[in-house]
C-alpha cells in the first residue's frame, strides 16, 4: 500500500538537533517533501524534492533520503520550530496520481 | 507574491453539496506548467489530497474521492472551484486550496490558502 510512516512526536531541548524520519516503501522511487505547520495556520513548504529548501525558509531546515526513509533535520532548533510536521510523497508519472501525506510528528522543544 | 483564500460555507447538511472557491493572485492559470490543488484536514487529523486542476484544464482526483468531486476553473477571474456530493459528518474539516508544482517526476504544494472549516451536521 502507498502509506508514509512518521513518528507521532519528538522532543529536543533548543540549540539541539531535531531529526524526524518518514518512512514508506515508494520513496527510493519518488521524492520526499516536509510541511510545517502552526496551531491555527495552514502548512508551510520547508523542504522539497528530498533535500531542496523553498527560498526564506531558513538553513537550520535540512532535507535527506535514503533508501525507505526521508529525513527532516532541523539544526539548532529554536522554540518557533514547535509546530506538526508532515511528510508528503507523490506518484505522478500515470494515471491516476496517487499522493500521500504522512501522519504528522509534533516537534515539542523543551 | 503569491496568495491563494478560500471561500465556502461554514455549515452544510447531511447529503447536501459542498461547494467551495478559491480565488489566487500572483500566478495564472493559464500559464504553462500551473496547477492548482485542494487538500483537506479534518480536525486533530492529518493532511489529504483531494484534486487538482491544471493550466490545461486537465483534472485528477483522489481515487477514494473520485465519485464525489468535481474540480473546475474559471481563468478570467483566478478562481477554482470544487463541489463535493453527498456530504457526510465524517467530511468536517478544514479546507485548503494550494498552488501545486506537478510533472511527471515531482508533485507538491508549494503555496497554501489559510483555509476555510466546513462542518457537516444536521
Amino acid at each position: 500500500s502507498y502509506e508514509l510512516t512518521q513518528p507521532p512526536s519528538v522532543s529536543v531541548s533548543p540549540g539541539q538537533t531535531a531529526r524526524i524520519t518518514c518512512s514508506g516503501d515508494a520513496l527510493p522511487k519518488q521524492y520526499g517533501y516536509w510541511y510545517q505547520q502552526k496551531p491555527g495556520q495552514a502548512p508551510v513548504l520547508v523542504i522539497y524534492k528530498d533535500s531542496e529548501r523553498p527560498s526564506g525558509i531558513p538553513e537550520r531546515f535540512s532535507g535527506s533520503s535514503s533508501g525507505t526513509t526521508v529525513t527532516l533535520t532541523i539544526s539548532g532548533v529554536q522554540a518557533e520550530d514547535e509546530a506538526d510536521y508532515y511528510c508528503q510523497s507523490a506518484d505522478s508519472s500515470g494515471v491516476p496520481i496517487r499522493v500521500v501525506f504522512g501522519g504528522g510528528t509534533k516537534l515539542t522543544v523543551l | 507574491q503569491v496568495t491563494l483564500r478560500e471561500s465556502g460555507p461554514a455549515l452544510v447538511k447531511p447529503t447536501q453539496t459542498l461547494t467551495l472557491t478559491c480565488t489566487f493572485s500572483g500566478f495564472s492559470l493559464s500559464t504553462s506548467a500551473m496547477c492548482v490543488s485542494w487538500v483537506r484536514q479534518p480536525p486533530g487529523k492529518a493532511l489529504e489530497w483531494l484534486a487538482l486542476i491544471d493550466w490545461d484544464d486537465d483534472k485528477y482526483y483522489s481515487t477514494s474521492l473520485k465519485t464525489r468531486l468535481t474540480i473546475s476553473k474559471d481563468t478570467s477571474k483566478n478562481q477554482v472551484v470544487l463541489t463535493m456530493t453527498n456530504m457526510d459528518p465524517v467530511d468536517t474539516a478544514t479546507y485548503y486550496c494550494a498552488r501545486t508544482q506537478y510533472s511527471g517526476s515531482y508533485f507538491y504544494f508549494d503555496y497554501w490558502g489559510q483555509g476555510t472549516l466546513v462542518t457537516v451536521s444536521s
